[in-house]
């Protein structure tokens, strides 16, 4: 069956940056995309960006261009987002999600990564 | 960037009743739309997309519909695991991009 595992919650502090993991199993890693979407807490759902597992191509949200960073190594089927400069307004859970060969719907998810941006 | 508005915010139902939730485009998106339910503590999960295909496992009393800038998802009997929040999101942008609606929550009347 499709997992998505991700790595255990963050506590940073502003400046500062992490980086998260998504490790994949039940399908073929690079037949597909990896999406991230963040969710601050109370709030609703946004997008930050798409790798694909082929090819390394990247779409990140503007709104985040040159601060995240997405990478995959396909020898053990693992996604990474890396955010940089991190704000309070960055503490959110962080999923990452399977997604098509371009950023499209998200059928299988993680099960998300508190990141909790204080000094 | 394509802006989704959802409405209502929130929809109060009673178990059996049919809901019916709405989502508009800023521009067209086509069919290129899904829907996600998001149960508190719990990841989203996937209903519908392409505006009107069920995902695996969905339950056929979740239904999508309309294209270009007007959708819809209806429920049409509601069951008490069907209460939580439900959000729309496009994929149609190029260069590619995705925005999500700021969902419905769908509460026990």
């Amino acid at each position: 069956q499709v997992q998505l595992v991700q790595s255990g919650a963050e506590v940073k502090k502003p400046g500062a940056s992490v980086k998260v993991s998504c490790k994949a199993s039940g399908y073929t890693f690079t037949s597909y995309g990896i999406s991230w979407v963040r969710q601050a807490p109370g709030q609703g759902l946004e997008w930050m960006g798409w790798i694909s597992a082929y090819n390394g191509n990247t779409n990140y949200a503007q709104k985040l261009q040159g601060r995240v960073t997405m990478t995959t190594d396909t020898s053990t089927s693992t996604a990474y987002m890396e955010l940089r400069s991190l704000r309070s307004d960055d503490t959110a859970v962080y999923y990452c999600a399977r997604d098509q060969v371009r950023p499209a719907n998200f059928d299988y998810w993680g099960q998300g990564t508190l990141v909790t941006v204080s000094s | 960037e394509i802006v989704m508005t959802q409405s209502p915010a929130t929809l109060s139902v009673s178990p059996g009743e049919r809901a019916t939730l709405s989502c508009r485009a800023s521009q067209s998106v086509s069919s290129n739309l899904a829907w996600y339910q998001q149960k508190p503590g719990q990841a989203p999960r996937l209903l519908i997309y392409g505006a009107s295909t069920r995902a695996t496992g969905i339950p056929a009393r979740f239904s999508g519909s309309g294209s270009g800038t007007e959708f819809t998802l209806t429920i049409s009997s509601l069951q008490s695991e069907d209460f939580a929040v439900y959000y729309c999101q496009q994929y149609n942008n190029w260069p590619p991009a995705v925005t999500f609606g700021q969902g419905t929550k769908v509460e026990i009347k």
